[in-house]
């Protein structure tokens, strides 16, 4: 029975790029969250999806950010033209209908150089 | 705006002896709490969680005790182990949203 499945699980990209952050949940979980962790920081929520919806996305960034979460297919998180502060550990979680535990993917740590 | 705080950044524990991992919170709509284990380079593990309706939840070593009142809650391990040495949060959901408030962890080391 996988787990959540992230990759990369390491991007290297040059400021101005787009990276790409991918996410597939565990099987039989419909909903998906995404989250960041800073350098000695918590774990911040960022956007909460079910599949092709959006239902919270009061942690993300207001530009250059965005999540999606097809009806086939990973749910993806989209940073466009990334810049140094984006560099973190970017943590996909799934969860079941109607039960709150959450189950993480191993992270994919981003750096922008 | 941290609303679920770890005051403690580290704690160091003899094998064998009892941890106690400590996290406080300010929001009273919060109603079903959380503690999670993190290796490095890894992602969060899901140890034991517990609902505002209770005050404490067993699960082998792991207890967690909860009080309202003060907002409070506790994860008990014991007895500690090695393998315990890694990052604990404790995370908070409220019965109005989805959303996890994490604490920001504390790293403990058990030693041998």
């Amino acid at each position: 029975n996988a787990g959540v499945m992230q990759n990369p699980r390491h991007l290297v990209r040059r400021r101005g790029q787009e990276a790409r952050l991918r996410c597939s949940p565990m099987k039989g979980h419909s909903h998906v969250y995404w989250y960041r962790q800073l350098p000695e920081e918590g774990l911040k929520f960022m956007v909460y999806l079910q599949k092709e919806n959006i239902i919270d996305e009061s942690g993300m960034p207001k530009e250059r950010f965005s999540a999606e979460f097809p009806k086939e297919g990973p749910s993806i998180l989209r940073i466009q033209q990334v810049v140094r502060g984006d560099s973190a550990a970017y943590f996909c979680a799934s969860s079941r209908v109607l039960t709150p535990e959450q189950y993480f993917g191993p992270g994919t740590r981003l750096t922008v150089t | 705006d941290q609303q679920v705080k770890q005051n403690s950044p580290s704690l160091s524990v003899q094998e064998g002896r009892i941890s106690i991992l400590n996290c406080d919170y300010t929001n009273s709509m919060f109603d079903y709490f959380l503690w999670y284990k993190k290796y490095p380079a890894e992602g969060p593990t899901f140890l034991i969680s517990i609902s505002s309706i209770k005050d404490k939840n067993e699960d082998g070593r792991f207890t967690v005790f909860l009080n309202k009142s003060a907002k409070h809650l506790s994860l008990h391990i014991v007895p500690s182990q090695p393998g315990d040495s890694a990052v604990y949060f404790c995370a908070a959901v409220s019965n109005t949203g989805n959303q996890f408030y994490f604490g920001t962890g504390t790293s403990l080391t058990v030693i041998p």
